[in-house]
């Protein structure tokens, strides 16, 4: 099974900032099945970036997403109120399909 | 429009069986192509993959809960089943059916359900 690691727990960040996310495989994942969720309370999670860096349909070009193999970022340019949330990652390039532990982004 | 609900009791006793129902719409279950899958999430808890079954009927399970699940699906009623066997209170969580884009080669899940809260307790 492969581990997605995200890494912080929580980042404190204020609006206007730049905020990196980071998840981290335990193995090789490929990019084309890495993907990122964003979810706020109460709602149910809203797919931002697939393919690693790709946005999904309606995400504003402040999300951006890349890396490869094991490590992967989420990066959000410029933090609208809007932002702040809990991301995931998740791959299914390799059985069982996993989810990371997820990073919340809150307001400083 | 593709869209996705989740119904099923809200509340279940420990060793009692749990089954979900998520309705589709915007889709066909029966399309070449098409995946739908379950994915629960305990309060303040991450996400957990449960299951995925594809428009062929291929089913795949979570192994740390595969004993447990049973996936199923009604292509005339669109809409798919998930069966979970001996519920704890550990399995407490808000369950979600997303419908799951596996061509292209990329996977990723697009559309979600609402989700629906189950609490197990006696």
């Amino acid at each position: 099974e492969i581990v997605l690691t995200q890494s912080p727990g929580t980042l404190p960040l204020s609006p206007g900032e730049r905020a990196t996310l980071s998840c981290r495989a335990s193995q090789s994942v490929s990019s084309s099945y890495l993907a990122w969720y964003q979810q706020k309370p109460g709602q149910a999670p809203r797919l931002l970036i697939y393919g690693a860096s790709t946005r999904a349909t309606g995400i504003p070009d402040r999300f951006s997403g890349s890396g490869s193999g094991t490590d992967f970022t989420l990066t959000i340019s410029r933090l609208e109120p809007e932002d702040f949330a809990v991301y995931y990652c998740e791959q299914y390039g390799s059985s069982p399909l996993t989810f990371g532990q997820g990073t919340k982004l809150e307001i400083k | 429009q593709i869209t996705l609900k989740e119904s099923g009791p809200t509340l279940v006793k420990p060793t009692q069986t749990l089954t979900l129902t998520c309705a589709v719409s915007g889709f066909s279950l029966s399309t070449n192509g098409v995946s739908v899958g379950w994915i629960r999430q305990p309060p303040g808890k991450a996400l957990e993959w449960l299951a995925l079954i594809y428009w062929d009927d291929e089913k795949q399970y979570s192994p740390s809960l595969k004993s447990r699940l049973t996936v199923t699906k009604d292509t005339s009623k669109d809409q798919v089943v998930l069966i979970m066997t001996n519920m704890d209170p550990a399995d407490t969580a808000t369950y979600y059916c997303a419908h799951f884009h596996y061509h292209d080669n990329v996977r990723y899940f697009d559309y979600w359900g609402q989700g629906t809260l189950v609490t197990v307790s006696s």
